[in-house]
């Protein structure tokens, strides 16, 4: 059973561009989470998907999008890249939107703006 | 807003020596909580987490954390350090509403010495 997968591995993009990662959730689970980690800090939870509609964000601007398709797999979207948007964007999926549900992580996707 | 503090950026123990990882939490009702491991290169992974049930909380790989409501900690303990313990350990937090959406620390790099 493939965990959860995120394309591409690596990405490097220059100022003012637009990028789009993908995940691919856990087999059997609806709901994706998107997160940035910064070089040596924690996640920050961008936002959330469940039956193909976002439905918590957390404190990011609108240049940050995102989409969930019907087979549950996601993209996350980011226009007019900036210095500050290089980071390891994680995808986490798990059985449903409650807390109390595992959220399993992929390897990230590493995004360099220069 | 739910805040999530990780006492020490950096533990270096020494191997067969106890693991202390220490984590304080915000939270006005019970939270969920979480401990995750990140080696280098990949996705966070799963230790253990606290779903208000008992508040000794066994995980994967020997980890085992105790939830203190009256301290609002939830430390992370290894009795005994392995070298493939070295990596950087995450505590995280439910945000308020059970959405599914976690806080996370700054994270602790755990050295582990020969």
């Amino acid at each position: 059973d493939a965990g959860v997968t995120q394309s591409p591995t690596h990405l490097i993009k220059t100022r003012g561009q637009q990028v789009t990662l993908r995940c691919s959730p856990k087999s059997g689970h609806d709901t994706v989470s998107w997160y940035q980690q910064a070089l040596g800090q924690g996640p920050q939870f961008i936002f959330q998907y469940y039956e193909e509609e976002e439905r918590q964000r957390g404190n990011f601007p609108d240049r940050f999008s995102g989409h969930q398709f019907p087979n549950y797999s996601s993209e996350l979207n980011v226009n007019a890249l900036l210095l500050g948007d290089s980071a390891l964007y994680l995808c986490a999926s798990s059985l449903g939107q409650l807390s109390a549900y595992e959220q399993y992580f992929g390897p990230g996707t590493r995004l360099t703006v220069t | 807003a739910q805040s999530v503090t990780q006492l020490g950026s950096h533990v270096s123990v020494s191997e067969g020596a106890l693991v202390l990882l220490r984590c304080n939490y915000s939270s006005s009702v019970p939270p969920y909580l979480f401990w995750y491991v990140q080696y280098p290169n990949q996705g966070l992974q799963l230790l253990l987490k606290y779903t208000s049930a008992a508040t000794l909380v066994k995980g994967i790989n020997g980890f085992e954390a105790e939830f203190k409501k009256s301290e609002t900690s939830f430390h992370l303990t290894k009795p005994s350090a392995h070298m493939s313990d070295a990596a950087e350990y995450f505590c995280a937090v439910s945000d308020s509403g059970n959405t599914g959406k976690l806080i996370f620390g700054q994270g602790t790099t755990l050295q582990v010495k020969p």
